[in-house]
């Protein structure tokens, strides 16, 4: 099973990008590398995912690294409202065909105003 | 439009009880999966279902804790003898389509249950 590794917290200002990084050296060639954050009393949100390239969307962009080992997730300009925990997840294929998501414990980032 | 929802939002029970809780997955979606979350950590996998069959239980704790999905939408968790260590946050989640590739599907959760045991 591919294993991630974040750091615990991060800290960041308004207004200024926030690039969160995610080992992921164990990762299959075919697992795509999934994003989500989760707000304080509120479920998971998934925020972007991708394969080889870099991928941009309305939330955030990911960067991944030629090698697949590691990758990037970069919010370009940081609101309070972006304060959450952010899990980096390559999916595991279960026994049974699923492809449930294993989260870790993420790194919870913190926004200073 | 609506996304999952699940019910009761908060749910006291005493030792001993039974509880169920339910999940109302977006309309359509094949793909439903349960996760526990305690205090502090990130959401851990319960168990998984394709329309109704149930295809993965690996993670449930016991046999105290038994989902279905019977008519391959809304799904109820239930946990028989409810014990302190059961106090959690339940998350459920739905997504459009499971196959070789259901990676590429991202997951819709819930704001869960919280599940609190006296």
């Amino acid at each position: 099973d591919a294993k991630t590794t974040q750091p615990n917290s991060m800290e960041s200002n308004e207004e200024e990008p926030v690039h969160l990084p995610c080992n992921h050296s164990t990762i299959s060639g075919t697992d795509y590398i999934h994003w989500y954050r989760q707000l304080p009393s509120q479920g998971p949100e998934y925020v972007i995912h991708g394969l080889t390239s870099n991928v941009n969307n309305r939330m955030a962009s990911l960067a991944i690294a030629e090698d697949r080992k590691s990758s990037t997730l970069i919010l370009h300009r940081a609101t309070l409202r972006d304060a959450a925990v952010y899990y980096c997840i390559p999916p595991i294929g279960r026994g049974g065909g699923a492809d449930g998501l294993t989260f870790g414990k993420g790194t919870h980032l913190i926004i200073q105003p | 439009g609506a996304g999952v929802s699940q019910s009761p939002r908060y749910k006291v029970a005493k030792r001993g009880q039974d509880v169920a809780l339910r999940c109302d997955p977006i309309s359509g979606h094949v793909s439903l999966f349960w996760y526990q979350q305690a205090l502090g950590q990130g959401p851990e996998f319960l168990t998984y279902f394709q329309n109704e069959a149930q295809l993965d239980k690996s993670g449930l704790p016991s046999d105290r804790f038994f989902a279905e999905r019977p008519e391959g939408s809304v799904s109820t968790l239930k946990i028989q003898r409810t014990q302190q260590e059961d106090s959690a946050v339940y998350l459920c989640a739905s997504s459009l389509y499971t196959g070789d590739h259901t990676y590429n599907s991202p997951l819709h959760f819930g704001n869960g249950t919280r599940l609190t045991v006296t």
